[in-house]
């Protein structure tokens, strides 16, 4: 149990084009998912906590106009990377919260999306 | 504000030996504790948590992890190393809102 995907698992895409970035979680519900940016060799740095049915709140320094995140639903979050630029090639990898029944809050463990390694030309 | 550290960029050891990956951590109110693994090119893999109760927390492939208050510590143990143990390890500490803070990873090296 307790599985999340991402879809693309890689995307290549030239200089001032738009990507959007899918993360499911398969098996469970996840009112909270987590996006995350990890450059080589480096750790997870958050960028954005994606709210099902509201705003998503962004990490300092992290422009919410270039970086959209919709979570549609219990199950989907998306990240869409406006007028990508090659500075914004990196390894994106989500989360999402499974949360026990009975145990709100102090039991929540993140699970993590397989990641998706975006590079701009 | 939170913060996790792993003093150790990189630990070698040899298959079969005990392995230990450290980590510390500062926190204000009880700490929320977990241990994540990540292989080439992948997402993290949930090891194990500390929440509340025994100090020895046991998880998936093998791994503990003991949680020391006194020390702020919740290092991670494995008696017999593989050298399938081999990947990226990563401490990481619960804040306010379920944010994860994670420290800055450390490489593991199971050689046969």
């Amino acid at each position: 149990g307790a599985v999340v995907s991402q879809h693309p698992s890689w995307v290549i895409c030239k200089s001032g084009t738009s990507v959007k970035i899918e993360c499911r979680s398969l098996d469970f519900q996840a009112t909270t998912m987590f996006w995350y940016r990890q450059f080589p060799k480096q750790s997870l740095m958050l960028m954005a906590t994606s709210n099902e049915g509201s705003k998503a709140t962004y990490e300092q320094g992290v422009e919410k106009d270039k970086f959209l995140i919709n979570h549609a639903s219990l199950t989907l979050s998306t990240l869409t990377v406006t007028s990508a630029h090659p500075e914004d090639s990196s390894f994106y990898i989500c989360s999402a919260a499974n949360r026990p029944a009975g145990l709100a809050g102090i039991s929540d463990t993140q699970y993590f999306g397989p990641g998706t390694r975006l590079t701009v030309l | 504000a939170q913060s996790v550290a792993q003093p150790e960029d990189q630990v070698n050891v040899a298959e079969g030996n005990p392995l230990t990956v450290k980590c510390t951590y500062s926190v204000s109110g009880n700490p929320y504790l977990f241990w994540y693994v990540q292989y080439p090119n992948r997402g993290l893999q949930f090891l194990l948590k500390y929440i509340t109760g025994d100090n020895l927390v046991k998880g998936s492939y093998g791994f503990e992890a003991e949680f020391n208050k006194s020390q702020t510590s919740f290092h991670l143990k494995k008696p017999s190393a593989l050298v399938s143990d081999s990947a990226l390890y990563f401490c990481a500490v619960r804040a306010a809102g379920n944010k994860l803070t994670f420290g800055g990873g450390t490489r593991v090296l199971v050689k046969p």
